[in-house]
């Protein structure tokens, strides 16, 4: 079973959509990772968080850590935010991250 | 902005070859990390590293592994006899390592991507 798990695998969307990306996690965290993943292969960071709410521009990320449970949020999607999104996460006593499978995201113009 | 840097970006080499996957770090960062990523599949932790030694490694991180800090800029991954099964992208990630949780976030570099004929 993997210890991070995300939906939905695939998601297409129209230019200006809100969209929500699910991750649950089944391990004790000492923090969740939202990352981005464009074709090319590159992995970039978009929030760490170990409680509650944060917000960068037209991206919002929450955490429910009873629940063990996160979700990404786009407002306002656009084309240039076609990626896939990974959450990840490091365990209690450890600083590795364990990848949830990614989230294929297609936006439309 | 400083970033983590990988060469080369693009490996083609035979089956039972040694291959060398060089990365620079950024240069304040003191924990360095190997992930790989099969074409399609989720990536996985290999091993990290810290103070000139191995802190932690996953099952996939045999024998055939290595890594080393030679200097105090590069950090390199050695296979020592690929297999076909190896062929995968590569990434280095460094953190700060300093005061937790903020400084342990993971900065990646672009991969290697690592073809085994």
């Amino acid at each position: 079973k993997n210890e991070v798990e995300q939906s939905p695998q695939n998601l297409t969307a129209q230019e200006g959509e809100f969209i929500t990306i699910n991750c649950s996690y089944s391990v004790g965290i000492s923090a969740l990772h939202w990352l981005q993943q464009h074709p090319g292969g590159g992995i970039v960071s978009l929030f760490m968080l170990s409680s509650g709410k944060k917000k960068h521009g037209r991206l919002i990320a929450t955490i429910n850590i009873q629940e063990k449970h996160s979700s990404l949020h786009i407002t306002a999607s656009h084309p240039r935010d076609s990626a896939v999104y990974i959450c990840a996460v490091s365990t209690s006593g450890t600083y590795k991250y364990i990848f949830g499978t990614g989230t294929r995201l297609k936006v439309l113009a | 902005e400083p970033e983590v840097t990988q060469t080369p970006s693009h490996q083609v080499t035979q089956m039972g070859q040694e291959v060398i996957l060089r990365c620079v770090p950024i240069s304040n960062h003191l924990y360095f990390y190997w992930y790989r990523q099969i074409l399609g599949q989720k990536v996985e932790f290999l091993v990290s590293f810290y103070n000139n030694e191995i802190s932690e490694k996953s099952e996939i991180f045999d024998d055939q592994f290595s890594v080393e800090r030679p200097d105090g800029s590069n950090f390199t991954l050695k296979i020592r006899s690929t297999k076909l099964e190896d062929s995968a992208m590569y990434f280095c990630a460094s953190s700060e390592a300093l005061f937790w949780p903020h400084s342990y976030e993971q900065y990646f570099g672009p991969g290697t991507r690592l073809t085994v004929t």
